[in-house]
């Protein structure tokens, strides 16, 4: 069965410090995709990066980064000198097989000026 | 390109009453997949069209339906309406590839559907 943990239910940082929010999936697939999304307060979840089973490469992307490690089946994201607008919930969510998504709980992060 | 369309926004339903909640996928998306999201459960997945067919279909009642027309617009039904339905519904539309190939899934803001 798959499972995603979000271990960390809130964080609170300062503007500009730097953050990382853990993901863990549990899968017993070999071919599987991992998300991560952002939920601001409107409600729709805003797409960050898909990443299949079989890459493991770091990616960045301007403030954004993420690292993949099969091996500890961990799939963080780290915001680099965090803003305000990066208030939000985000989401890690897993699939296999079949299309639809597995989540875990979420990430508040607040960003204080 | 127009993203995820979601109506109505919000809703306001009496215990029993059945609902219909509307999605229109961005253009091309022929995967149309609807989400329920709460406070204790998360977001947990509800179904998936594509083609007009069930591809897939979460660990929900059968008073939870939906369905895809031609042109991959999808509705969801939720009859006899139960307190516990109160949510925000997410719709989400990707383009599915074919195979084992699982594109990114694009949301809409949702439908917050409220049972009193």
């Amino acid at each position: 069965a798959q499972k995603v943990t979000q271990a960390q239910t809130e964080i609170s940082v300062v503007e500009k410090e730097d953050v990382t929010l853990d993901c863990v999936y549990e899968t017993r697939d070999t071919t599987y995709y991992l998300f991560w999304y952002k939920q601001p307060p409107s409600g729709e979840l805003v797409f960050l990066i898909r990443r299949n089973s079989f890459d493991e490469q770091n990616e960045i992307s301007g403030r954004y980064s993420w690292n993949f490690q099969k091996s500890t089946s961990s799939f963080n994201f780290t915001i680099t000198a965090s803003q305000v607008v990066d208030s939000a919930v985000y989401f890690c969510a897993l699939s296999e097989a079949s299309n639809d998504m597995r989540f875990g709980a979420g990430t508040r992060l607040t960003v204080k000026p | 390109k127009a993203g995820v369309t979601q109506t109505p926004r919000y809703l306001i339903k009496t215990r029993g009453q059945q609902v219909t909640l509307s999605c229109s996928p961005i253009s091309g998306h022929r995967s149309v997949s609807w989400y329920q999201q709460t406070p204790g459960q998360g977001l947990q997945f509800l179904f998936e069209y594509f083609s007009e067919t069930q591809r897939n279909k979460g660990n929900f009642p059968g008073r939870f339906s939906g369905r895809q027309f031609s042109n991959s617009r999808s509705e969801m039904n939720v009859s006899t309406l139960e307190l516990g339905d109160s949510a925000l519904y997410l719709c989400a539309s990707s383009l599915f590839l074919g195979g084992h190939t699982n594109t990114e899934a694009f949301f809409g803001q949702g439908t917050r559907l409220t049972v009193v």
